[in-house]
């Protein structure tokens, strides 16, 4: 069975860092695209980031770039979200997902940012 | 960036009966391999979403056939055949031609 856990979230200041991490089991991860999907309360979802199967390649919106940094551990088989310089607009629940086809999900884990 | 934009449903829609959800981009999403590169998902109420369809019209792996996708290369259709109380939520589609990636802003059905 395929799953993707995320872990890391929770209430942190504007202008700090947090990092999320996403375990993933039941298929070969090293295979895979890896993403970041964010929905923030009652709103839609926005892609945040994608990293190739080696982590060589990494891509963003304009939103989060220069801020965020994904990568991953295939031995581990992680995907990592570092945030730094967060902003109140950033808080949302973030999901895990795998990008060579989105067809596979975290359950997400939410991210407040506030004062 | 290619800009995604989603119609509006009549909603309730009464079970059993069919509804098309539209989106339509900014830009063709029809790439140099022939595919076009669009996917939907549904999001259930306090659930991840799910994949429903990719490269337009081909259905996900375990994806009912009452979820058909059709369109040209900047407008899209999900049909939703014979609609039942479990197909609720909110659609969304997504290309996936270029980056950034991008979504619609969703539609929502509500059964009745």
């Amino acid at each position: 069975e395929v799953q993707l856990v995320e872990s890391g979230g929770g209430l942190v200041q504007p202008g700090r860092s947090l990092k999320l991490s996403c375990a993933a089991s039941g298929f070969t991860f090293s295979n895979y695209y890896m993403a970041w999907v964010r929905q923030a309360p009652k709103k839609g979802l926005e892609w945040v980031a994608t990293i190739s199967t080696s982590g060589s390649r990494t891509y963003y919106p304009d939103s989060v770039k220069g801020r965020f940094t994904i990568s991953r551990d295939n031995a581990k088989s992680s995907l990592y979200l570092q945030m730094n310089s967060l902003k109140s607009e950033d808080t949302a629940t973030y999901y895990c997902a795998s990008s060579s086809g989105f067809d596979y999900w975290g359950q997400g884990v939410m991210v407040t940012v506030s004062s | 960036d290619i800009v995604m934009t989603q119609g509006v449903l009549p909603n309730p829609v009464p079970s059993g009966e069919s509804a098309s959800i539209t989106c339509r981009s900014s830009k063709s999403l029809v790439y140099k391999d022939g595919k076009t590169y669009l996917n939907w998902f549904l999001q259930r109420p306090g659930q991840s979403p799910q994949l429903l369809t990719y490269w337009m019209s081909t259905r996900a792996s375990g994806v009912s056939d009452r979820f058909s996708g059709s369109g040209s290369g900047t407008y899209f259709t999900l049909k939703i055949s014979r609609v039942r109380a479990e197909d609720a939520g909110v659609y969304y589609c997504q290309q996936v031609r270029e980056y950034p990636l991008t979504f619609g802003s969703g539609t929502k059905l509500e059964i009745k």
